[in-house]
């Protein structure tokens, strides 16, 4: 199994529509999660954080459900904008220390049309 | 809004070369990181470094690579003799030892073509 698993997609939707990404992750251990957008040839940049109680930023919703090992990013209102790959991530810290290498999953891509 | 910076955007070099890829992390960052990325596929952690030493590393990371920072404000990701698959963006990361410690934040990336 894939330690962090995302449908690759694409995802084409039209502007203004609602669009659900989700990712599984294997490794019950691991400790934080997050959602980073990256567009074509760029760095990762960090969308949000992901936290077990679920957590808004303006149009985008991440939730964590650690027991099932899922976690999801929901977009509303999609602007062409939002057009880009869209990265799970999970950071696999060690013994005490919250720093740890992160696990990408392979991306899912969002194409947004007017 | 303080970024990762670095240097080159864009490296060729022919195969068995020597290329040093630089990066300057967030000024107040303690924790620093290397990443590839070959076109087309995930990003995959390389190592991680923090207090002067190697905090943890991949099997990607062999005797091939080192990490350096020779002064307080470079990070260098060197590698020693390249292979036509080691084209690929490297990215530099850092985090900072506060709070946040488990947000990383990516510099724009290195492309190496390795001829």
């Amino acid at each position: 199994r894939k330690e962090v698993e995302q449908d690759p997609g694409p995802f084409n939707v039209p502007e203004g529509a609602t669009v659900a990404f989700n990712c599984t992750y294997s490794n019950s251990a691991s400790q934080s999660f997050f959602w980073y957008r990256q567009d074509c040839r760029k760095e990762p940049k960090l969308l949000m954080s992901v936290y077990s109680s679920g957590n808004e930023d303006g149009r985008f919703t991440a939730q964590l459900n650690r027991a099932s090992q899922y976690i999801s990013l929901l977009i509303r209102d999609s602007k062409l904008s939002d057009s880009a790959t869209y990265l799970c991530v999970v950071n696999m810290a060690q013994g005490s220390s919250n720093t740890g290498k992160l696990i990408f999953g392979q991306g899912t891509t969002l194409q947004v049309k007017p | 809004e303080p970024e990762v910076t670095q240097t080159p955007s864009h490296q060729v070099t022919q195969m068995g070369q020597e290329v040093i890829l630089r990066c300057v992390p967030i000024s107040n960052h303690l924790y620093f990181y290397w990443y590839r990325q070959i076109l087309g596929q995930k990003v995959e952690f390389l190592v991680s470094f923090y207090n002067n030493e190697i905090s943890e590393k991949s099997e990607i990371f062999d005797d091939q690579f080192s990490v350096e920072r020779p002064d307080g404000s470079n990070f260098t990701l060197k590698i020693r003799s390249t292979k036509l698959e080691d084209s690929a963006m490297y990215f530099c990361a850092s985090s900072d030892p506060g709070a946040r410690a488990d947000t990383q934040y990516f510099g724009p990336g290195t492309r190496l073509t390795v001829l």
